[in-house]
């Protein structure tokens, strides 16, 4: 599938580093959401995004922080991060904040 | 709060075997209701949804799934499992969320379905 895009595919990162999680979503949608996916434990949506204005913001820590510059385009930049964060995280996006979303092929980040 | 109750987490069944993966919702209101499947090292694929209309509801590769408001349930069906269906299966609930104008989806915690030869 090439609807949704993240790069890269897998990442290491000390705790120390700062790194950035990309996502583009060729789908012509309008609403990009960002989601955790740990071993045993629900997917949790982190953030979401509509028209490039972030609507909602999960309780996510400050050590993650989004951004939207366009429709087409989601980052998620990570700094000094804990062990815990570990996880694979995944992209989505929906037209006008709909009912289907799609998702990207997710990015596996280890945080040594 | 909404809540998907996923209570199989693992679900082996052998090759051309029929299989149902459970699915139970909480809600009170109206929802979407969907199906992802998601292979390994890779993101999750919509498999079917339920948005309205007939209740029961066909999606890709042979899997249907039946919508029951009365029992608030969303099984997952195939009547003949190949290999290639070993992968982890979610069901999801959406609703509008107030607060953005986007709709939210709600996660079960996933059953794995592992088909043997």
């Amino acid at each position: 599938e090439t609807g949704v895009t993240q790069t890269p595919r897998h990442l290491v990162m000390g705790m120390t580093n700062k790194k950035s999680l990309k996502c583009e979503q060729h789908l012509g949608h309008n609403a990009m959401y960002w989601y955790k996916q740990s071993a045993k434990k629900p997917l949790e949506l982190m953030f979401v995004y509509s028209l490039e204005e972030r609507v909602e913001n999960n309780s996510v820590p400050s050590r993650f922080s989004p951004e939207c510059p366009n429709s087409s385009h989601l980052f998620l930049h990570l700094h000094t991060l804990q062990p815990e964060d570990s996880a694979l995280y995944l992209c989505a996006s929906s037209q006008g904040g709909g009912e289907t979303q799609y998702f990207g092929p997710g990015t596996r980040l280890l945080v040594l | 709060a909404q809540s998907v109750t996923q209570l199989d987490s693992q679900v082996p069944v052998f090759e051309e075997a029929p299989v149902e993966l459970r699915c139970n919702y909480s809600s009170s209101v109206s929802v979407y209701l969907f199906w992802y499947v998601q292979y390994p090292n890779q993101g999750l694929q919509l498999l079917l949804k339920y948005l309205s209309g007939s209740t029961l509801v066909k999606g890709i590769n042979g899997f249907e799934a039946e919508f029951n408001k009365s029992q608030t349930s969303f099984h997952l069906r195939k009547p003949s499992v190949h290999i290639s269906d070993t992968a982890e299966y979610f069901c999801a609930v959406s609703d509008l969320s107030r607060a953005s104008g986007t709709y939210k989806y709600i996660f079960g915690t996933g059953t794995r379905l592992k088909v043997l030869a």
